[in-house]
């Protein structure tokens, strides 16, 4: 366990069924990020939290809707999804700028 | 958008030799991170290079980085079977706080 923590593990969805995803950490780290990683494309960063504010939202779709209550817990609202939106989403989280990354194991999402 | 982009795109080598994978960004930035993600795991962070730096080192792992080209390299030695994985390079830019992802270098080490 690297210290941040997602589930599920595996989510399988309709289009509109409406599911969450969570992620923990307690690591005392200030940022937590979403991150989108397809087949045979880069890591697509999605959002951004810094001290449970968002400060960064690439140009996401709403139906995905993100949740941050406070420094240790990051959520991934999903409602409506298509099935091009299935791919592995990882969280992560750091504790400031110039310093790693620390990714979870990340949800492997299958929208059918 | 992509920032890094690692060559080559995939690399095939023998266990006990070197593996060097190459990583090129666009923008001024902060500092260069190398990761690396076993399949369908998540990313594990290997060594962070700072932009006033040249080179740096973790066990096994040689990091450069020349700004003038905006290029770095990753320098796996001695390699094993176990190193097989995915390597990303990462650039956290000058201004915000995220960090931007190449596509990556598929590395076999063959045993």
């Amino acid at each position: 366990e690297t210290g941040v923590t997602q589930t599920p593990r595996h989510l399988v969805m309709g289009m509109t069924n409406k599911k969450s995803l969570k992620c923990e950490q307690h690591l005392g780290h200030n940022a937590m990020y979403w991150y989108k990683q397809s087949a045979k494309k880069p890591l697509e960063l999605m959002f951004v939290y810094n001290f449970k504010e968002q400060t960064e939202n690439n140009s996401v779709p709403s139906r995905f809707s993100p949740e941050c209550p406070n420094s240790s817990h990051l959520f991934l609202h999903l409602h409506t999804l298509q099935p091009e939106d299935s791919a592995l989403y990882l969280c992560a989280s750091s504790k400031n700028r110039d310093y790693g990354y620390t990714f979870g194991s990340g949800t492997r999402l299958t929208v059918v | 958008s992509q920032q890094g982009e690692e060559d080559p795109q995939a690399l095939s080598i023998q266990e006990g030799e070197n593996a060097t994978m190459n990583c090129s960004y666009k923008t001024s930035i902060n500092n260069l991170q190398w990761y690396r993600q076993n399949s369908g795991r998540g990313l594990v962070h290997l060594i962070l290079i700072r932009s006033n730096e040249r080179e740096k080192h973790s066990g096994r792992l040689r990091v450069t980085l020349d700004t003038s080209k905006k290029s770095s390299s990753l320098l796996i030695t001695a390699s094993r079977a176990a190193d097989t994985a995915s390597y990303f390079c990462a650039t956290e830019t000058e201004y915000g706080n995220k960090l931007v992802f190449g596509a990556g270098t598929i590395l076999r080490v063959k045993s």
